[in-house]
């Protein structure tokens, strides 16, 4: 596609339950990333691939939070048992190289854990 | 869809006047910045980026002014018209390859018709 895409844009979840959100990066973007962006704030950083490694996870506030992009191109953030401080926008962004450069958003998926 | 920044500071100004945007940076390290503009329901925006070795880039009806000694950048938007309602958020780069964001809090911009 021609943007970042992300899936499913709303997600509802009970305490407790897992949920998985998807990233659809631009095509040919070697650098992916994972923000959190709660009510009110800016996006704070999660965690970085470039290619399929995972280069930087020190922003995944828990080990409840997992991701993985496994042929280097989708991308999926699973977090596990799922609490109310995790809801928020989950945003995907990637870019062309690992240089500094525009970096480009998908819409986010918000999750509201209730 | 749901609106960003519910309890973020407001700028209100009006349409065809110059807007002007103030973001604080925390790392003196840093040595790229970038403005992103957010409208709700949708990802942040690129508008304009900066390096540390310069003080004032110029991009279409939009300015950054970057004074490291105090750690200050601005955003200014010259005649602002009503799709540059949104949220303004400055970012600063941590890491040497520009691989991670900060992002600062935030400024609302209504512009008034």
């Amino acid at each position: 596609g021609a943007g970042v895409s992300q899936s499913p844009r709303y997600k509802v979840a009970k305490r407790g339950q897992d949920v998985a959100l998807r990233c659809d990066p631009i095509s040919g973007h070697v650098s992916l990333f994972w923000y959190q962006q709660a009510l009110g704030q800016g996006p704070e950083f999660l965690t970085y691939f470039q290619n399929e490694a995972q280069l930087d996870k020190s922003g995944l506030p828990s080990d409840r939070f997992f991701a993985e992009r496994p042929e280097g191109s989708v991308s999926t953030l699973k977090i596990q048992r799922t609490q109310q401080e995790d809801s928020a926008v989950y945003l995907c962004a990637s870019k062309v190289r690992d240089l500094a450069g525009e970096l480009f958003f998908g819409e986010g998926s918000r999750l509201t854990v209730l | 869809g749901e609106s960003v920044g519910l309890h973020l500071p407001t700028l209100s100004v009006q349409e065809g006047d110059n807007s002007i945007i103030n973001c604080a940076y925390s790392n003196s390290a840093s040595d790229y910045f970038i403005w992103y503009k957010q409208e709700s329901g949708k990802g942040p925006q690129f508008i304009i980026d900066i390096r540390s070795n310069m003080d004032k880039r110029q991009g279409q009806r939009v300015t950054v002014l970057l004074n490291k000694t105090v750690k200050h950048l601005s955003l200014q938007i010259a005649a602002t018209q009503p799709g540059d309602s949104a949220v303004y958020f400055c970012a600063e780069n941590e890491g040497a390859a520009g691989n991670k964001l900060t992002f600062g809090g935030g400024t609302r911009v209504l512009v008034k018709p």
